[in-house]
């Protein structure tokens, strides 16, 4: 079964840093891009970054809203991507969710949350 | 950046109903556009990709259609396990943005 599985979210203080691991199975990770996709309480869906797979340069892009703070990584060895979040402020709590592809996602992990709070 | 404009942001509808949700992009997208279904609580699913392709295993009442920048999903016969927020995607540029989701119920 392909599937992803995310892990280390929890409660924060501001302006402090979380390491986020999506753990992939069922599938050969390499070859693929994993995407970090977000959602705060009540809201709605916003992508926030991605890391192509090393054929494709195994580049990252991120949304503005994080530039400069989050960090994309990936463990093809031991079939895992990282979201390194660094100066976290309130406006980050949300649901993160991890998701396989290019363009679309497709599977996405169930989500692990952040809460940012002093 | 690209803006999705979903309409309805909520949709109430009877059993058998036939559904229809639609998303306008703010520019040409070509048919780089998906649709997600997130039931509460859950993460989300992919349903069709590219537009109008139904991603194997999503039942056939779902479908998808695209004109110009206007894109819809279509249920046409609404099971009580439709209930969820669907949101269109799009990915012809960077950064990928999401419609802001309409939420089915039913009657």
């Amino acid at each position: 079964e392909v599937q992803l599985v995310e892990s280390g979210g929890g409660l924060v203080q501001p302006g402090r840093s979380l390491r986020l691991s999506c753990t992939a199975s069922g599938f050969t990770f390499g070859d693929y891009a994993v995407n970090w996709v977000r959602q705060a309480p009540g809201k709605g869906l916003e992508w926030i970054g991605f890391i192509r797979s090393r054929p494709y340069g195994g580049t990252t892009r991120y949304a503005a809203s994080v530039e400069g703070r989050f960090i994309i990584s990936r463990d093809d060895s031991n079939n895992v991507a990282y979201l390194q979040m660094n100066s976290l402020q309130t406006d980050d709590a949300a649901m993160y969710y991890c998701a396989r592809g290019y363009g679309w996602f497709d599977p996405w992990g169930q989500g692990t949350l952040v809460t940012v709070s002093s | 950046d690209i803006q999705m404009t979903q309409s309805p942001s909520s949709l109430s509808a009877s059993e058998g109903d036939r559904v229809t949700i639609t998303c306008q992009a703010s520019r040409d997208i070509s048919i780089y556009l998906n649709w997600y279904q997130q039931k509460p609580m859950k993460a989300p699913k992919l349903l069709i990709y590219d537009a109008s392709n139904l991603k194997t295993g999503v039942p056939s009442r779902f479908s998808g259609n695209r004109s110009g920048t206007n894109f819809t999903l279509t249920i046409s016969s609404l099971q009580p396990e439709d209930v969820a927020t669907y949101y269109c995607q799009q990915y012809d540029n960077l950064p990928y943005t999401f419609g802001q989701g309409t939420k089915l119920e039913i009657q």
